[in-house]
């Protein structure tokens, strides 16, 4: 079975501090992708990761995926109350069936 | 585009009835997935369709769950008879192509009592 496991599954900051946040796998993806979900919400897509060592960036949020392709990372700098919300890392299993994993979620205070 | 649409956003329900959930996929779009949210097991697919036909519902969970796509602009999960432990958040997203840029609605709350 393939599963993914991220940590912490809880993160409350104050507002300015850096985080990272993790999503590992025994099981190698072609790609790995990242979503924010928001109370009442469903998750918005935030990047694609498709090569082992890719690292994106999207304002003050970093994704890497690993050399292996079994893990991601996102790095959140400055933190700001509206990056609150449950960050939820994803892959293909095959055909277009996706996993997800449980999810950090964030909370940053003012 | 107004997104992906569901309806009802939340419901209601005893246990034993018949519940229906509906969704509206984004315009041009061709698979449509169904997916749960629960506290304890997290985001879980349960089926998919690729223009309008059933790929994969390995994750339906039983025969009491049903979802049917009768064209491209609207599709329905329905729960026949329901149960507290179908408690859940349910949601509909929409892709476009072989890209995995799926767009999820804001989801049904669902609680059966």
């Amino acid at each position: 079975t393939q599963l993914l496991e991220q940590s912490p599954q809880f993160l409350s900051i104050q507002e300015g501090e850096n985080l990272t946040v993790y999503c590992n796998s025994s099981s190698v993806f072609s790609s790995l992708q990242w979503y924010r979900q928001e109370p009442g919400e469903g998750p918005v897509l935030l990047v694609t990761v498709v090569t082992g060592g890719e690292v994106k960036k999207l304002k003050r949020l970093t994704f890497q995926f690993g050399d292996a392709r079994k893990d991601s990372s996102l790095h959140i700098t400055a933190a700001q109350p509206g990056d609150t919300g449950l960050y939820l890392c994803a892959a293909y299993t095959g055909g277009f069936k996706t996993i997800f994993g449980a999810g950090t979620r964030l909370f940053v205070k003012a | 585009d107004a997104g992906v649409i569901q309806s009802p956003r939340h419901e209601v329900t005893e246990m034993g009835q018949e519940v229906t959930l509906r969704c509206k996929p984004i315009s041009g779009h061709d698979y449509l997935f169904w997916y749960r949210q629960t506290m304890m097991r997290g985001l879980e697919l349960l089926i998919y369709f690729n223009n309008n036909v059933p790929i994969d519902d390995s994750g339906m969970p039983e025969d009491r769950f049903s979802a049917k796509m009768p064209n491209a602009s609207f599709s329905t999960l329905k729960i026949q008879p329901s149960e507290p432990r179908d408690s859940a958040v349910y949601f509909c997203a929409s892709k476009q192509g072989a890209a995995n840029i799926q767009y999820f609605g804001a989801g049904t709350r669902l609680s059966v009592l």
